[in-house]
């Protein structure tokens, strides 16, 4: 089956615009989550949605924003660009199911190749 | 919060030598642990996990065993080549408001040498 794919794969934007990212998860996975990855922070979670709902969300400003569609596909979008938000963004794809972390239903995230978002 | 510590790199082995990567974590019941692998400029792949205490997770020769009574989940693996170098994040999976979230480490490199 497919996987979880990113587009687009590189990105290039000025301070102050804004930007669109994409993320399409595997057939049959209601849940998506993004996550920031760079050099100085590592990996941090963004947020989470499940069936068109926003179900968790991290510690990032409002500028950072997202929405899932009824096919499940995934949009992130980032306003007002800073430097600082140059980063890998990563999109993972999983079944979705909430409840104790140690029910075999809860784990499996599968992880897309990222968009690298270079802020100028 | 829930939190994952492991050791820092770079991480250099010759070829065939023995690794471990340590990871312990701070978590409030009973999450699933997991170890990523991340090679250049590619997402992360799952390379093994473990759901409850005493689990081990295997892979491609990588093993991991839950320990909860040190709440420690170190990878090891008994012969290393040089196509393992990548970058291995360890993570766990918490519950959070009606949802789960992977929680990463900061990232261990490692470089195999012929």
């Amino acid at each position: 089956k497919a996987g979880v794919t990113q587009t687009p794969r590189y990105l290039i934007k000025t301070r102050g615009q804004q930007v669109t990212l994409s993320c399409s998860p595997i057939s049959g996975h209601r849940s998506v989550s993004w996550y920031q990855q760079t050099p100085g922070q590592g990996l941090q979670f963004l947020f989470e949605y499940f069936s068109e709902t926003q179900r968790n969300k991290g510690n990032f400003p409002g500028r950072f924003s997202g929405r899932q569609f009824s096919n499940s596909r995934s949009e992130m979008n980032v306003s007002t660009l800073e430097l600082g938000d140059s980063a890998l963004y990563l999109c993972a794809s999983s079944l979705g199911f909430s409840g104790p972390p140690s029910s075999p239903l809860n784990y499996g995230y599968t992880f897309g190749s990222g968009t690298r978002l270079t802020v100028v | 919060g829930d939190s994952v510590t492991q050791m820092e790199g770079p991480v250099t082995l010759s070829e065939e030598a023995f690794l471990t990567i340590n990871c312990t974590y701070t978590a409030t019941g009973y999450p699933s642990l997991f170890w990523y692998v991340q090679y250049p400029g590619e997402g992360l792949q799952l390379l093994l996990k473990a759901t409850k205490a005493d689990d081990k997770g295997s892979n491609k020769g990588f093993e991991a065993t839950y320990r909860k009574e040190t709440t420690s989940f170190h990878l090891e693996k008994g012969s290393v080549q040089v196509s393992d170098s990548a970058v291995y994040f360890c993570a766990l999976s918490g519950f959070t408001g009606g949802g789960n979230k992977l929680t990463f480490g900061t990232g261990t490199q490692l470089k195999v040498e012929l």
